[in-house]
């Protein structure tokens, strides 16, 4: 069936570098812009970035500009979060979650993984 | 970056009751608004996309409204299940921003 797998969250000192992965399974992973959200403890969601159907575009949100890289293998049916510089701020549940229609982002995201932890503390 | 403002934070209500989730953006979006619930522990699920149109397999209860600023979502009758925390998001912009949350609370 259709599904997203995250992986790759833990516990990481300030300063350090952390990977997220998500796992893509029953659908054409390679025509769908892809996308991770967080969550911090208690709180709301927080878009963090999105990636093109071909990694042809990439955004980020403001915070996280310059110290995440979103990227995807296609060939592989995943997707990648690359977090340097982390911050405690930045402690979270990481969900990788898919766009809804393969023309891009206006209509929602519709299949979302379970999320992955990711904890950034001394 | 456009700002989306949802009210209220939180709600009381009964189940069978009517609720009305209201969510203004900082500027225009057209009708490039959605609509999540989600349940603690668990991911987001998307319920209403392009401010009306109802996602496959989400309850005919659940309905939406709006273009340019003002929005609502709307449970016509509210069901067990459908407690829960709802959120709006703007997809006008590439850097997509989600409003604080509504959480439905049984009263």
């Amino acid at each position: 069936q259709v599904q997203l797998v995250e992986s790759g969250g833990g516990v990481v000192q300030p300063g350090r570098s952390l990977r997220l992965s998500c796992a893509a399974a029953g659908f054409t992973f390679r025509s769908y812009g892809m996308h991770w959200v967080r969550q911090a403890p208690g709180k709301g969601l927080e878009w963090v970035a999105v990636i093109w159907y071909d990694g042809s575009y990439k955004y980020y949100e403001d915070s996280v500009k310059g110290r995440f890289t979103i990227s995807r293998d296609n060939s592989k049916n995943t997707l990648f979060l690359q977090m340097n510089s982390l911050r405690a701020e930045d402690t979270a549940v990481y969900y990788c979650a898919r766009d809804s229609v393969a023309s891009g982002p206006h209509y929602g995201m519709d299949v979302w993984g379970q999320g992955t932890t990711v904890t950034v503390s001394s | 970056d456009i700002q989306m403002t949802q009210s209220p934070s939180s709600v009381s209500a009964s189940v069978g009751d009517r609720v009305t989730i209201t969510c203004r953006a900082s500027q225009g979006i057209s009708s490039w608004l959605a609509w999540y619930q989600q349940k603690p522990g668990k991911a987001p699920k998307l319920l209403i996309y392009a401010a009306s149109s109802l996602h496959s397999g989400a309850p005919s209860r659940f309905s939406g409204s709006g273009s340019g600023t003002d929005f609502t979502l709307t449970i016509s009758s509210l069901q067990p299940e459908d407690f829960a925390t709802y959120y709006c998001q703007q997809a006008n912009s590439f850097l997509l921003t989600f409003g604080g949350g509504t959480k439905v609370e049984i009263k």
